[in-house]
């Protein structure tokens, strides 16, 4: 059981660049979420999934787009990157089970430079 | 708007002591309040979960209490190690159906031999 994987670990991109940051788990859970960490701050979140083919907006969305084609795979993609988007990406599932006290499991993280 | 707040932002301890952070919370509605442990480089782990009845939780040396007319928490941690350095993050869930957490910036602490 990998849990929760991110990929990369680590890019840089130039101003203006686009890449992808792929994550997954095997757990089989519905929700998915991205956040990013700067900084003397707390973790903030991005955009966040409720299951397969549903996304929605978190408190910082703006540049970032996502995906969940599939259940196990959550995408969070940069159109145009810029130097405020210099941070530290986790990714991060929980189950489905009714409960508000369910855990959410992070990765690892991908730390992101934009130059 | 909803805010966690931490303190210290950052605390050394030697090998063997006790310490306490402190977490400050405006959540509203209140559901559930977890200490996370993040170690450098890595993912946050969670360490314990409160609900709004819960005043105490202990996972090993790591013992967290909750008030929830003070809207404070705290996490205290006995015998530390030198694996016990690592960030500890508190967090609070609104109670809303997307288990929307908000993040305090954490205290980084370090435990010295």
């Amino acid at each position: 059981n990998a849990g929760v994987t991110q990929t990369p670990k680590f890019r840089v991109l130039k101003t203006g660049q686009s890449m992808t940051l792929l994550c997954a788990q095997d757990m089989n859970h519905e929700y998915m979420y991205w956040y990013r960490q700067d900084p003397g701050m707390g973790l903030r979140l991005i955009h966040y999934s409720v299951g397969e083919g549903t996304t929605a907006k978190g408190e910082v969305p703006d540049g970032y787009n996502v995906s969940r084609l599939k259940k196990q795979n959550f995408l969070l993609g940069l159109e145009s990157a810029a130097p405020s988007q210099t941070s530290v990406y986790f990714c991060a599932s929980r189950p489905l089970t009714g409960g508000s006290t369910d855990t959410q499991y992070f990765g690892p993280g991908t730390r992101l430079t934009v130059l | 708007k909803n805010q966690v707040e931490q303190s210290p932002q950052s605390l050394i301890i030697l090998e063997g002591k006790n310490c306490t952070l402190q977490c400050n919370y405006t959540v509203s509605p209140f559901s559930n309040l977890r200490w996370y442990k993040q170690d450098t480089g890595r993912g946050p782990v969670s360490l314990t979960i409160m609900t709004f009845s819960e005043n105490t939780k202990s996972n090993g040396r790591y013992t967290a209490t909750l008030d929830a007319d003070t809207k404070q928490s705290s996490l205290h941690i006995t015998a530390s190690q030198l694996s016990d350095s690592a960030s500890y993050i508190c967090v609070v869930s609104a109670g809303n159906a997307g288990n929307m957490l908000t993040f305090g910036g954490g205290t980084r602490l370090m435990v010295k031999p």
